[in-house]
């Protein structure tokens, strides 16, 4: 399946700091998405980043997308206690559903 | 209004048990889908419903039986559960077809299976 690959696994930084969480995916895709779950929560929508983008911004999220290398990136700047949560990418493949298949998340806990 | 809403927030219920996971979402959205989350791992998908039809299974046990009576309204009917069914069950709804497109989620029904 295309499944994508967040890394690392976990992730404990201070509040201020920038947090960076990568994913990498196997075949071609669509586009590639990044929720945001909260402990025990729904999750909720981030960022969509096309095939053909490089870069997005939102606020205080960058992602970026490099498709030779299979590869996104979710930057988080100047991160706060309330961003404590799982962070999962979505990939859908090319020619495929179009329904997202869920990385394995990156737990991120920011210290106040 | 950019809300899912899912009833009940917990359930627990014996193997011999029926009971029904309830979704729902006013978002005119017309594809609606059924996940479920073991701790510390992510979302699986079990059904997709695409206007009210069912358009993906995969491959879940017969013990649970999705409904879509409506375009609003989703369900989940679980009957004979076995203890390693439990988890939270997620609700979520897009727009359906095309490009993927951003899912809306609900908070989840916590399921324990006694």
């Amino acid at each position: 399946s295309q499944q994508g690959e967040e890394d690392p696994q976990a992730l404990s930084i201070q509040e201020g700091e920038n947090a960076t969480m990568n994913c990498s995916y196997k075949t071609s895709i669509n586009n590639l998405q990044w929720y945001r779950q909260n402990s025990g929560r729904g999750l909720v929508h981030l960022i969509l980043i096309r095939s053909n983008e490089r870069e997005k911004h939102s606020g205080r999220l960058r992602v970026t997308l490099d498709t030779s290398k299979k590869s996104s990136s979710l930057l988080i700047t100047a991160s706060r206690a309330a961003d404590t949560a799982s962070y999962f990418c979505a990939t859908d493949a090319s020619g495929g559903s179009y329904i997202p298949t869920f990385g394995r998340g990156t737990s991120l806990i920011v210290h106040p | 209004d950019t809300e899912v809403t899912q009833t009940p927030k917990h359930l627990v219920m014996g193997m011999t048990n029926k009971k029904s996971l309830k979704c729902e979402q006013h978002m005119g959205h017309r594809a609606m889908y059924w996940y479920k989350q073991k701790a510390k791992k992510p979302p699986e998908l079990m059904f997709v419903y695409s206007y009210e039809k069912l358009s993906i299974n995969e491959s879940v046990p017969s013990r649970f039986s999705p409904e879509c009576p409506n375009s609003s309204l989703l369900n989940l009917h679980l009957h004979a559960l076995q203890p390693e069914d439990s988890a939270l069950y997620l609700c979520a709804s897009s727009l359906p077809g095309g490009e993927g497109k951003e899912q809306y989620f609900g908070p989840g029904t916590r399921l324990t299976v006694t």
